[in-house]
């Protein structure tokens, strides 16, 4: 089942800080975070495994909540260049990085 | 390579007509994945190969969709009879095994 992503979508000024929310409702092994602009790949952020572990880079950074089968990603003091579409893969026990994606949250990003 | 290559990067085909798209992954990634990606949604798995061997197709649609590897490295995706509910972009991904996906810039279908 596809992991549900909230919000849909969220325009930001520039510097403003936003909280992209995915949500499973199966046991996961981890959660694969991706940011796909128009017409291009999707390009890897961060990988969590279970554990609830946080991870860090530069100005984004994610937790993974275990129990509640949920991953939040958190984007600081945005730039105009983390305008496009995140989007959280998620990937079950066993299944050798088959990831199930959400719906996508549109970020757009203003001077 | 650098990247995940995929070509063509767009596909135009009449509806009943048959396609090939082609991916090559980055060198020495085990694993190799075919995804689907509608207008506004996320990718949906199609297939998965580790090495030659095609471990799991349970996304894949139809039996008009077919996807090799036949020698660990490059893939093709193959449409039989495209018909319009095709129309997508189809994404290649590869992994040293787990762990982080590289994606290719897809191939955009358009059946008509």
């Amino acid at each position: 089942q596809q992991p549900v992503q909230s919000p849909q979508a969220v325009i930001l000024r520039e510097g403003e800080d936003a909280v992209i929310n995915c949500s499973s409702s199966k046991a996961l092994y981890s959660v694969h975070w991706y940011r796909q602009k128009h017409g291009e790949a999707p390009v890897f952020l961060m990988i969590l495994l279970k554990g609830g572990e946080q991870k860090g880079h530069e100005k984004i950074s994610a937790s993974f909540n275990e129990k509640k089968q949920q991953s939040s990603l958190y984007l600081t003091a945005s730039q105009l260049s983390y305008s496009g579409t995140y989007f959280c893969g998620t990937e079950l026990a066993g299944t050798a990085s088959k990831l199930t994606f959400g719906t996508g949250t549109r970020l757009q990003v203003t001077l | 390579g650098a990247g995940v290559s995929q070509s063509p990067r767009y596909k135009v085909a009449k509806r009943g007509q048959d396609v090939a798209l082609r991916c090559d992954p980055i060198s020495g990634h085990v694993s190799l994945f075919w995804y689907q990606q509608a207008l506004g949604q996320g990718p949906e798995f199609l297939t998965y190969f580790q090495n030659e061997a095609q471990l799991d197709k349970s996304g894949l649609p139809s039996d008009r969709f077919f996807a090799e590897r036949p020698e660990g490295s490059v893939s093709t995706l193959k449409i039989q009879r495209t018909q319009q509910e095709d129309s997508a972009v189809y994404l290649c991904a590869s992994s040293r095994g787990t762990g982080q996906a590289f994606f290719g810039q897809g191939t955009r279908l358009t059946v008509v």
